[in-house]
């Protein structure tokens, strides 16, 4: 069974500009979770995505938003890039959104904000 | 406020012998823990979890402890091989936070052959 896709690996964008990554979950799995991984905060959860509803957030700002489609596919978009968003976006899909379905995390997307 | 605590950024260990990795948390509702190893340029991989009501998980050369009323858990990995080289995290989650996992910051561990 193939694992989390994660599109692009890569990408360079300056500041102001939006950016939208995508993830693919495992086949069967229906919640997806994505993850900001930088240095100084570590791994921080943004947000979840189960049936196509958002159903948790993260303390991040409005600039960070996301979605899923029905075949459970998600993506998340920043807007208004700065700085401080460079980092590693990681997708993480699970059969379900229960907290003791285990979590697989894709291999990520690595932003740069110039 | 650090909920899932990781206090020791690095670790050096022989090949063979056992890598003992700590973790603490301050949340009283976490009751679902996991361990995930990283690679540079790749996502976590998962490794083992363990759910509250236990004490203890064994999968292989992998083993969690979780000790409830000290808040703390730990992976150990006997024996240790050069491929385990990698960061460490350990995550939590409860039962009222879909799908959201707490992370440490993260334990380097280097097995030296």
């Amino acid at each position: 069974k193939a694992g989390v896709t994660q599109t692009p690996r890569y990408l360079i964008k300056t500041r102001g500009q939006q950016v939208t990554l995508s993830c693919s979950p495992i086949s069967g799995h229906r919640s997806v979770s994505w993850y900001q991984q930088t240095p100084g905060q570590g791994l921080q959860f943004l947000f979840e995505y189960f049936s196509e509803t958002q159903r948790n957030k993260g303390n991040f700002p409005g600039r960070f938003s996301g979605r899923q489609f029905s075949n459970s596919r998600s993506e998340m978009n920043v807007s208004t890039l700065e700085l401080g968003d460079s980092a590693l976006y990681l997708c993480a899909s699970s059969l379900d959104p229960s907290p003791r379905e285990t979590q697989y995390f894709g291999p990520g997307t690595r932003l740069l904000v110039l | 406020d650090q909920q899932v605590k990781q206090n020791s950024p690095s670790l050096s260990v022989q090949e063979g012998r056992i890598s003992i990795l700590n973790c603490d948390y301050t949340n009283s509702m976490f009751d679902y823990f996991l361990w995930y190893k990283k690679y540079p340029a790749e996502g976590p991989t998962f490794l083992i979890s363990i759910s509250s009501i236990k004490d203890k998980n064994e999968d292989g050369r992998f083993t969690v402890f979780l000790n409830k009323s000290a808040k703390h858990l730990s992976l150990h990995i006997v024996p240790s091989q050069p491929g385990d080289s990698a960061v460490y995290f350990c995550a939590a989650s409860s039962s009222g936070n879909t799908g959201k996992l707490i992370f440490g910051q993260g334990t380097t561990l280097q097995v030296k052959p």
